[in-house]
């Protein structure tokens, strides 16, 4: 059972709203990233992280930011939210060596009205 | 750039059949392949994973093969029950610790 936490599960929230999602492991593991999932598609990096102070942005172009200060903790955050965002965010980690399985939280369904 | 294919899109069997998933990728240049289950509105369930150097690997009534030469893996169900009703994501990534790249699923429906 993978240890990878996500809140909220579900947000409902109006234009121009700021909100982040949070994402957490008790892995240990270094590398994390959020991926983005419309209904029926398939699953796009968004972003990832290759340890504490290390991001990176996906081949998704999105406007959301990330930051890592805690090698537990993930967080994405959108400055001004629109409908375009409406979308599931699924955050995951990985060892990053050898068998490097990717662990999955629950994700964040999030909806812009 | 990576592409990742999967076949069927839906598929509807009987409980108690035999079935097979299939995921194609067009660079062989893969690290490792992991199917995922995922039930609706939820997070991924990592089913399988087979590293580049394995042929296949197996958990209780799951088996994926890879052969990378030809760029395909398949997920065999056996003795298929109504809990096994989801959608499967076959994933690839190109080294170790790096993003995985999706296909769009195969979402089975098996019935009572």
């Amino acid at each position: 059972e993978a240890d990878i936490y996500q809140t909220p599960r579900y947000l409902v929230i109006g234009t121009g709203k700021k909100i982040t999602l949070e994402c957490s492991q008790t892995m240990g593991h270094d590398k994390m990233y959020w991926y983005q999932q419309d209904p029926g598609m398939e699953l796009h990096l968004i972003h990832y992280s290759y340890g504490v102070n290390s991001t990176e942005k996906g081949d998704l172009s999105s406007e959301s930011t990330v930051s890592r200060i805690r090698t537990e903790h993930f967080p994405l955050t959108l400055e001004s939210a629109r409908p375009s965002h409406t979308s599931q965010y699924l955050c995951a980690s990985s060892e990053g060596q050898s068998v490097d399985t990717q662990y999955f939280g629950p994700g964040t369904r999030l909806t812009v009205l | 750039k990576q592409e990742v294919t999967q076949i069927p899109a839906a598929l509807s069997v009987p409980e108690g059949e035999n079935l097979v998933l299939n995921c194609s990728f067009t660079d062989s240049a893969i690290y490792n392949l992991q199917w995922f289950r995922q039930d609706p509105g939820k997070g991924l369930t990592s089913l399988l994973l087979i590293q580049s150097s394995q042929r296949e690997q197996t958990s209780g009534r799951l088996n994926a093969s890879l052969d990378k030469s030809s760029g395909r893996s398949t997920l065999y169900i056996a003795a298929s029950q109504p809990g096994d009703s989801a959608t499967y994501l076959c994933a690839v990534n190109g080294q170790a610790g790096t993003a995985l790249i999706f296909g769009k699923g195969t979402t089975l429906s098996v019935s009572s």
